[in-house]
């Protein structure tokens, strides 16, 4: 079954930082172009960034480039997201989403892991 | 803050057709067919139902379909049934300030 399962949200203190994970089954992962999309309550999904299939391009939205990291390991068939500086705005569900034909075709989602900025 | 619009509710009786639209501008909408929507259901994950502006995914009810024109994306749902009260929402491609891909707001469909 192709399936995507992120860990690591939880409740931060602004200014703190969090390690999101996202454990990949069921396809060949270094061949899909990944992303991280979040959707903050009440709000629509918003993309982040994207990580080509063998990690040698990023791209980023504004609104977090030079706080936030993505990452893969292949060889492990996981995708992360490395969040620095967390501000209240960052609290939503982040879900990690398979490009399913390297143009946004955001065809495989996980089930999302929420993160809750706040002291 | 979205650089798409979409109206915010649509509503229709089962078995009607509603559309549902998505505007952006030259730099994302009108400038590429790399337009999609998604459907999302309250607690769970987006799903995709129409990709590059009209294409489908297997899986998905040939009740929905897709078009655009000028800076204007559209998605049809004929045959309105209560499984499609949802929030459904495009998505672009946008090569305005570094390239990324943007959603719309989103519209909630209502099956009065």
């Amino acid at each position: 079954e192709v399936q995507l399962v992120e860990s690591g949200g939880g409740l931060v203190q602004p200014g703190g930082s969090l390690r999101l994970s996202c454990a990949a089954s069921g396809f060949s992962f270094s061949g899909y172009w990944m992303n991280w999309v979040r959707q903050a309550p009440g709000r629509g999904p918003e993309w982040m960034t994207n990580i080509k299939g063998d990690g040698s391009q990023t791209h980023y939205v504004d609104s977090v480039r030079g706080r936030f990291t993505i990452s893969r390991d292949n060889a492990k068939n996981s995708l992360y997201l490395q969040m620095n500086s967390l501000r209240a705005e960052d609290t939503a569900v982040y879900y990690c989403a398979r490009d399913g034909q390297a143009r946004g075709v955001f065809d495989i989602w996980g089930q999302g892991t929420m993160v809750t900025v706040s002291s | 803050q979205s650089a798409l619009t979409q109206p915010a509710s649509v509503s229709g009786s089962p078995g009607q057709s509603i559309t549902i639209s998505c505007t952006g501008t030259s730099s994302d909408v009108g400038g590429y067919n790399l337009l999609s929507w998604y459907q999302q259901y309250p607690g769970q994950a987006p799903k995709v139902i129409i990709y590059d502006v009209s294409n489908r995914p297997s899986g998905v009810s040939d009740r929905f379909s897709g078009s655009k024109s000028g800076n204007t994306a559209s998605l049809t749902i004929s045959g309105l049934q209560a499984e499609d009260e949802a929030d459904y929402y495009c998505n672009s491609y946008s090569s305005s300030s570094t390239p990324h891909y943007v959603f719309g707001p989103g519209t909630k469909v209502t099956v009065l």
